[in-house]
């Protein structure tokens, strides 16, 4: 079983501040692990992935997440916000191998104030 | 290249009434999925296809059926309307677990559906 949590359904920022989102995970197996963002009225696209290679793992627009198994966090960071990052974040984790169904956290809407 | 495309984006229902919401992927993926999303609750699977004539139920499986006659589509039925199934639904698609894009899903737009 798997399983995500993303701590703080609404984060706000100052345009120029550190974002960080929380996410921790369960999972029985050796996880994967995603970021995907959901901006107004749009699907998702993915942000970031860690599939066991390197812990720091860097996405698109500025973002990173570092793999922690001893916290069971994959927690997402970008050092400046910009106004573009206003959106809805999802944490997801998938078993990997055989396991392809990816389960997601309840999301976290980012707001970046001017 | 259109990537995962779905018809129609709205829709307004009223209880009873039937409706099939359609999914089209041309990227030649095996593993097709329908998520619903609701106001905090995330994405939640509803049902999911590994493959051109298989179907699985997901986490919510109750009130829908899924086709997956073709392997660029998949179909999500819903043969009896209710108000709980007023929600947005995406569908994705995915390579599964091969190749450097294992797990990762590819998302359309969504269908807003309204039950009344």
């Amino acid at each position: 079983a798997q399983s995500v949590t993303q701590l703080g359904s609404h984060v706000s920022v100052s345009e120029g501040a550190l974002v960080l989102l929380r996410c921790n995970y369960s999972s029985s197996v050796p996880p994967y692990l995603f970021w995907y963002v959901q901006y107004p009225n749009q699907g998702l696209q993915l942000l970031l992935k860690y599939t066991s290679a390197a812990t720091l793992v860097k996405g698109i627009n500025g973002f990173e997440a570092e793999f922690k198994k001893s916290e069971t966090s994959f927690h997402l960071t970008k050092p400046s916000a910009h106004m573009s990052d206003a959106a809805e974040y999802f944490c997801a984790v998938s078993g990997g191998g055989s396991n392809y169904k990816l389960t997601f956290g309840k999301g976290t809407l980012l707001t970046v104030n001017p | 290249n259109a990537g995962v495309t779905q018809t129609p984006k709205f829709r307004v229902l009223k209880t009873g009434q039937s409706m099939t919401l359609l999914c089209a992927q041309d990227m030649n993926h095996e593993y097709m999925y329908w998520y619903r999303q609701d106001p905090g609750m995330g994405l939640r699977l509803i049902h999911y296809s590994v493959g051109e004539g298989t179907t699985a139920k997901g986490e919510v499986p109750d009130g829908y059926n899924v086709s997956r006659l073709k392997k660029q589509n998949f179909l999500l039925g819903l043969e009896s309307a209710a108000p709980s199934q007023t929600s947005v639904y995406f569908c994705a698609s995915s390579y599964g677990n091969r190749g450097p894009n294992t797990g990762e899903l590819f998302f359309g737009e969504g269908s807003r559906l309204t039950v009344l």
